[in-house]
């Protein structure tokens, strides 16, 4: 089975602009979740999204926002981009989203940088 | 409540030595203790997990000990090797749904 797949793999954007990222998850996964990683405060959950609904939310700011589409892929956008939205962003998917903890597979991350 | 504290920052051992990572957690509502590595440019690989309904899990060269009244949690990985050398983080789960709160993670390197 193919992993989970992020696209792109690397941006460059500037102050004020938006972006789009998009995850894969794993075939006949339906639960997918973002993460933020950086240096200063590591890896921090953004948010998680069951059958195209956002189920669970973390510490982040209206700029970021979400969405899964019938075949359980997701996007992530990110409107008014600031420098310090520079970070690898991690999608990860699991099996179920029976509403139970499970197993998160991580893809290999999208490269955010902001000048 | 959402903390989950990991020590040391980083490590270094030499071949054929034990690596021992350490967490510890706030939240009770946690029933769900995974070890992930990570190497540069990658995201983050499964090792192992835990449950609380045990205290020791072991797979291959890793082990997750358990203390569920101390709130604690360990990895050990016998045999170090330098192919171990990556970033190891702690997290916990199990509130609602698929969230994981990670540790800050622990540098390893494994001298040949």
């Amino acid at each position: 089975k193919a992993g989970v797949t992020q696209t792109p793999r690397y941006l460059i954007k500037t102050r004020g602009q938006q972006v789009t990222l998009s995850c894969s998850p794993i075939s006949g996964h339906r639960s997918v979740s973002w993460y933020q990683q950086t240096p200063g405060q590591g890896l921090q959950f953004l948010f998680e999204y069951f059958s195209e609904t956002q189920r669970n939310k973390g510490n982040f700011p209206g700029r970021f926002s979400g969405r899964q589409f019938s075949n359980s892929r997701s996007e992530m956008n990110v409107s008014t981009l600031e420098l310090g939205d520079s970070a690898l962003y991690l999608c990860a998917s699991s099996p179920t989203g029976t509403g139970k903890q499970e197993t998160q597979y991580f893809g290999p991350g999208t490269r955010l940088l902001v000048l | 409540q959402q903390q989950v504290k990991q020590s040391p920052q980083s490590l270094i051992v030499q071949k054929g030595g034990i690596s021992i990572i350490n967490c510890a957690y706030e939240n009770t509502a946690f029933d769900y203790f995974p070890w992930y590595q990570q190497f540069p440019g990658k995201g983050p690989a499964l090792l192992i997990a835990i449950r609380p309904d045990v205290s020791e899990k072991k797979e291959g060269r890793f082990t997750i000990s358990f203390n569920k009244s101390a709130k604690q949690f360990s990895l050990h990985i016998m045999d170090s090797q330098p192919g171990d050398s990556a970033t190891y983080f702690c997290a916990a789960g199990g509130e609602y749904g698929n969230k994981l709160v990670f540790g800050a993670g622990t540098i390893l390197r494994v001298k040949s």
